[in-house]
């Protein structure tokens, strides 16, 4: 059954450092996501992207904060900057249309 | 904006107790509904989709239901194992975007 992948599974930066999230979501879906879930928090949303352009974000989608969908198959999520308040479990997930999204592993973003 | 509240926050039931999981929204203009499962330190599993247009989704031991009118559904687990503990995560789209608003779950843990 087709799955949303994400790389790397834990990453470990020092504060100010640009990191790189990834993710491969499934092959035909057309919509996708990032979410992020600070430990004991709730899962909150960062982004939507449809057709290689920002569709809706959150608050917390500051600046600092950039998606990438650079060919066919990859969807990246982009720290410039990081913080310690960016320590998190990053979700990717993907979507056909609006109906249903489907989530990836995540990735657990350690910045100290 | 979309408010969306889980009661109990933790549940510790016997193995083979049915049991009901709670999940509240503010705004009851919402495109769909879905239940997920998290285990610790993981990804989120879908476990049933509820459309606005439809009352309940069940699948296997599990059952879930719609008031979409009074802003609530419930998940309800047949004959629980220990095998179903988990967070359980509600999550709802409105009408006006595509992102997901989750609550911050339940923790449930059965007791063999």
């Amino acid at each position: 059954e087709p799955e949303v992948t994400q790389t790397p599974s834990h990453q470990v930066t020092q504060m100010g450092q640009e990191v790189i999230l990834r993710c491969v979501p499934i092959s035909n879906h057309l919509y996708f996501y990032w979410y992020r879930q600070i430990l004991g928090q709730k899962v909150e949303f960062l982004v939507s992207f449809y057709n290689n352009e920002i569709s809706e974000k959150s608050e917390i989608f500051d600046d600092q904060f950039s998606v990438e969908r650079p060919d066919g198959s990859n969807f990246t999520l982009k720290i410039r900057s990081t913080k310690l308040e960016d320590s998190a479990m990053y979700f990717c997930a993907s979507s056909l249309n609006t109906y249903e999204q489907f989530f990836g592993p995540g990735t657990r973003l350690t910045v100290l | 904006k979309q408010e969306v509240t889980q009661i109990p926050a933790a549940l510790s039931v016997p193995e083979g107790e049915n049991l009901v999981l709670n999940c509240s929204f503010t705004d009851s203009a919402i495109y769909n509904l879905q239940w997920f499962r998290q285990d610790p330190g993981k990804g989120l599993t879908s476990l049933l989709l509820i459309q606005s247009s439809q009352r309940e989704q069940t699948s296997g031991r599990l059952n879930a239901s719609l008031d979409k009118s009074s802003g609530r559904s419930t998940l309800y687990i047949a004959a629980s194992q220990p095998g179903d503990s988990a967070t359980y995560l509600c999550a709802v789209i409105t009408n006006t975007g595509n992102q997901f608003y989750f609550g911050t779950g339940t923790s449930l843990t059965v007791i063999p």
